[in-house]
């Protein structure tokens, strides 16, 4: 079973600031297979990458996503106050076909 | 527009069966480039896929839970339905539905999500 771990756990950032979360996975992922969410409380997780790279639609160009094999990286260019959230990185594919890291928690410096 | 429902008893005992209703629309379940999901989520904690079935019946689970799922659908109705059987408190989440889209290879659209407890 590929796991994927999510660093940090946790990052403080204000708004305007970039950010960098970082998804690695435990054996190889293809870059078609590995896709980013953003969860706020009391909602449920909404799509924003797929592909690696691939924004969802109606996701700003602030997001990007980027990586390959074992590393990938979302990043966000400039924060807006709704976008502190967690954020979960998902690969599909392998036995068992679906697995999620175990999130970054992105709040408000 | 594309929607999924989740429904099913808000409280249940341990040892009992669960059984979780996801009605979609705006989509058929005979869909071949869709399937649907099942994730859980205990409060506080992350993101864990349960199981998923295709318009060709394919269906896979959870390696950890396998033995105590089973995932099916009703394509006239439109459709899935999840039974966890053995019920645990630890088995207490917020149990989602979502879709896969296949051209995608990611959840692209979410149920709201049902919250579960289990207690006696």
């Amino acid at each position: 079973e590929i796991v994927l771990t999510q660093s940090p756990g946790t990052l403080s950032l204000s708004p305007g600031e970039r950010a960098t979360l970082s998804c690695r996975a435990s054996q190889s992922v293809s870059s078609s297979y590995l896709a980013w969410y953003q969860q706020k409380p009391g909602q449920a997780p909404r799509l924003l990458i797929y592909g690696a790279s691939s924004r969802a639609t109606g996701i700003p160009d602030r997001f990007s996503g980027s990586g390959s094999g074992t590393d990938f990286t979302l990043t966000i260019s400039r924060l807006e106050p709704e976008d502190f959230a967690v954020y979960y990185c998902q690969q599909y594919g392998s036995s068992p076909p679906n697995t999620f890291g175990q999130g970054t928690k992105l709040e408000i410096k | 527009q594309v929607t999924l429902k989740e429904s099913g008893p808000v409280l249940v005992k341990p040892t009992e069966t669960l059984t979780l209703t996801c009605t979609v629309s705006g989509f058929s379940l005979s869909n071949a480039r869709m399937g649907v999901s099942w994730i859980r989520q205990p409060p506080g904690k992350a993101l864990e896929w349960l199981a998923h079935i295709f318009s060709n019946d394919e269906k896979s689970y959870s390696t950890s839970l396998k033995s105590r799922l089973t995932i099916s659908k009703d394509t006239s109705k439109s459709q899935v339905v999840l039974t966890m059987t053995n019920m645990d408190p630890v088995d207490t989440a917020t149990y989602y539905c979502a879709r896969i889209n296949l051209l995608a290879h990611a959840f692209d659209i979410w149920g709201q999500g049902t919250m579960v407890t289990v207690s006696s």
